[in-house]
């Protein structure tokens, strides 16, 4: 089946530091990959995605490529604010099996503090 | 504005009730879905939509069940079979075909008293 691992947080960062949140990924298919940032007590909103080998999501100066070689998509930012503190996951759609890009695999979130 | 409205923000359910948590989104969207969020472990998928009057199980549907009556309405009914209903629930809506993400409600927490 498919699944979605993490890197261990929390993670606690300075203000403008650079930011690295590590996401490797097993699926059976050709998966979609995104990354969700969840504010405290809120949703989940969509942060970035890639839909292919190779591409390259990126938004608000997050970036993650998507690396079908080492089955990663590796969260980053160059500098880090304080309100990027926030829940950060990983997921993975596989459509494949004829579902659609809701029904996504989580990895178990990492918890970003970013103090000024 | 479009988008997915869950309530109530806040649940609380006696130990041996059922309770329904409700989920509406006017996106037009075909596909819906429930997640059920514990600390330290992401978010799991215990129903899923994707049109009306059809429904599957996900990963952790003990305890739970669902109805797709209308198209914009996902309740989920969190039962007195359901051991440990403490949680944070999401709800999500997808296009079946072709768009490329999903998008959630703000979420219903739920604590047994």
């Amino acid at each position: 089946g498919n699944s979605v691992t993490q890197m261990e947080g929390p993670v606690t960062l300075s203000e403008e530091a650079f930011l690295t949140i590590n996401c490797t990924y097993t699926a059976t298919g050709y998966p979609s990959l995104f990354w969700y940032v969840q504010y405290p007590g809120e949703g989940l909103q969509l942060l970035l995605k890639a839909t292919k080998a190779d591409d390259k999501g990126s938004n608000k100066g997050f970036e993650a490529t998507y690396r079908k070689e080492t089955t990663s998509f590796h969260l980053e930012k160059g500098s880090v604010q304080v309100s990027d503190s926030a829940v950060y996951f990983c997921a993975l759609s596989d459509i494949s099996g004829g579902t659609s890009y809701g029904k996504l695999t989580f990895g178990q979130g990492t918890i970003l503090t970013v103090h000024p | 504005d479009g988008g997915i409205t869950q309530s109530p923000k806040y649940l609380f359910r006696k130990e041996g009730q059922n309770v329904t948590l409700s989920c509406e989104q006017n996106l037009n969207h075909d596909a819906m879905y429930w997640y059920r969020q514990d600390p330290g472990q992401g978010l799991r998928l215990i129903y899923y939509s994707q049109i009306v009057n059809d429904f599957q199980k996900g990963d952790i549907a003990e305890g739970y069940s669902v109805s797709r009556e209308k198209k914009e309405s996902f309740p989920l009914t969190v039962t007195s079979a359901q051991k440990n209903p403490t949680a944070f629930y999401l709800c999500a809506s997808s296009i079946r075909r072709g768009g490329t993400e999903a998008f959630f409600g703000q979420g219903t927490r739920l604590t047994v008293v």
